[in-house]
């Protein structure tokens, strides 16, 4: 399978732990895509990386969060002294041109 | 918060039947892309279209854009109970992260 991998797919966490999740874009793919999506809404972005390189950020992004992309391949996300608010399911995509690929996402609960 | 947004919220239908949802947005965009997702799941794209083009279609779907009223539609024509899902329009304008409408939650009735 080629397609955008996460890593793990269901993660339940007590609140205030630290969690960290894992994304293998496709491998042409130069440009990777964090989102955050809750029960019945639409995916938010949270933040994008080209190559190594992270070029935007999202005001969701609260300063709990960090986003890696070392060496320009897979990519982690990171939420310190987890809150009930981050309880929702996080999206990675990977593109190279326009037409953005995501992978099945990570569900995190925090209780 | 969205800029997108989605109509209906809801759609149930009889398998066979067609399909319409529409979304609309508030500014211009490079292109707008539709995308399913099964519950609970991740998103699959289903099309892409670009600015300057005014529908495009893949087997069972057709996608209209109208740029001057900033809206695209996504029909499904006889609907299969495997077309059960949420969809969601979702587009670009100047940057490369996509900003999603909220999303219709379309049931086929078999």
């Amino acid at each position: 399978d080629t397609g955008v991998s996460q890593n793990p797919r269901h993660k339940i966490t007590k609140r205030g732990q630290n969690v960290t999740f894992r994304c293998d874009p496709i491998s042409e793919h130069n440009r990777l895509y964090w989102y955050r999506q809750t029960l019945g809404q639409g995916p938010e972005f949270l933040t994008y990386f080209q190559n190594e390189a992270q070029l935007e950020k999202s005001r969701l992004l609260s300063d709990r969060f960090s986003a890696e992309r070392p060496k320009g391949s897979f990519s982690t996300l990171e939420i310190q002294r987890t809150e009930q608010g981050d309880s929702a399911m996080y999206l990675c995509a990977s593109d190279r041109i326009a037409e953005a690929f995501f992978g099945q996402g990570t569900r995190l609960t925090v209780v | 918060s969205q800029q997108g947004e989605e109509d209906p919220q809801a759609l149930s239908i009889q398998e066979g039947e067609n399909a319409t949802m529409n979304c609309s947005y508030k500014t211009s965009i490079n292109n707008l892309q539709w995308y399913r997702q099964n519950s609970g799941r991740g998103l699959v794209h289903l099309i892409l279209i670009r600015s300057n083009e005014r529908e495009k279609h893949s087997g069972r779907l057709r996608v209209t854009l109208d740029t001057s009223k900033k809206s695209s539609s996504l029909l499904i024509t006889a609907s299969r109970a495997a077309d059960t899902a949420s969809y969601f329009c979702a587009y670009n304008f100047g940057n490369e992260k996509l900003t999603f409408g909220t999303g219709t939650r379309l049931t086929i009735i078999p």
